[in-house]
């Protein structure tokens, strides 16, 4: 399975600020996803991150409040942009690797905005 | 109605004792169906895949899918301490894009 590390681990950030989240993979993946899991809540899809394009988004998500780049087959970001509490949460990357091309999380971004 | 529905528990078991999980499904184009585990402040973990009706074992580990029923189970048999966690069933079509029940959170008691 791709070993997956994202950065930061958590952070804590003032209403009205942005952060940027980067998931870096060891190996080559072709597909990657960006969750969020809510608080006491499971895992919402947020968008598929494209390499060499622009990110597909969920219903519900947009490009202006969450920008994902993925410059290359290995690394990508998520931005959470103006941030409110209500953006209070875990963001988790995801890629598909392996023989049975199953689904690997990383260790996620816990996110407090005051 | 949401499309992937799992009880969240809590559901607290005696050491040895078989845990019982299951999610229920609405859009039966789902084709492949697997169980995470996700321990507390990390990433879920994959536990069981599968794409068929059926069973499937690995370990202390049985996955059942039942397509016609549209019902999904996980059961742990022998049940250790360090199962505790909080369980995630998973759907997907033909996408990858994962649908996620609200997870039960296990607790096995030594």
């Amino acid at each position: 399975s791709a070993v997956i590390s994202q950065k930061p681990s958590r952070d804590i950030c003032q209403r009205g600020t942005s952060l940027t989240i980067q998931c870096q993979v060891d190996s080559q993946v072709t597909m990657m996803f960006w969750y969020r899991q809510q608080p006491g809540q499971s895992l919402t899809l947020i968008a598929t991150a494209n390499q060499g394009s622009e990110a597909t988004y969920e219903s519900g998500f947009v490009i202006d409040k969450f920008p994902i780049s993925r410059p290359n087959l290995t690394f990508s970001t998520l931005t959470v942009s103006n941030m409110s509490p209500e953006d209070s949460s875990i963001y988790l990357c995801s890629v598909v690797g392996g023989i049975q091309e199953t689904q690997y999380f990383g260790p996620g971004t816990r996110l407090l905005v005051l | 109605q949401k499309e992937v529905e799992q009880d969240p528990g809590p559901l607290s078991v005696p050491e040895g004792a078989i845990v019982s999980l299951n999610c229920t499904y609405s859009n039966s184009a789902f084709q492949y169906f697997m169980w995470y585990r996700q321990y507390s402040r990390k990433g879920p973990e994959l536990l069981m895949y599968t794409y068929s009706s059926g069973n499937k074992e690995d370990g202390r580990f049985t996955a059942q899918v039942d397509k016609s029923s549209k019902y999904i189970s996980l059961f742990i048999r022998d049940s250790q301490p360090s199962d505790s966690a909080t369980y995630l069933c998973a759907l997907s079509l033909n996408d990858y894009k994962l649908s996620f029940g609200a997870g039960t959170t296990v607790t096995v008691r030594a």
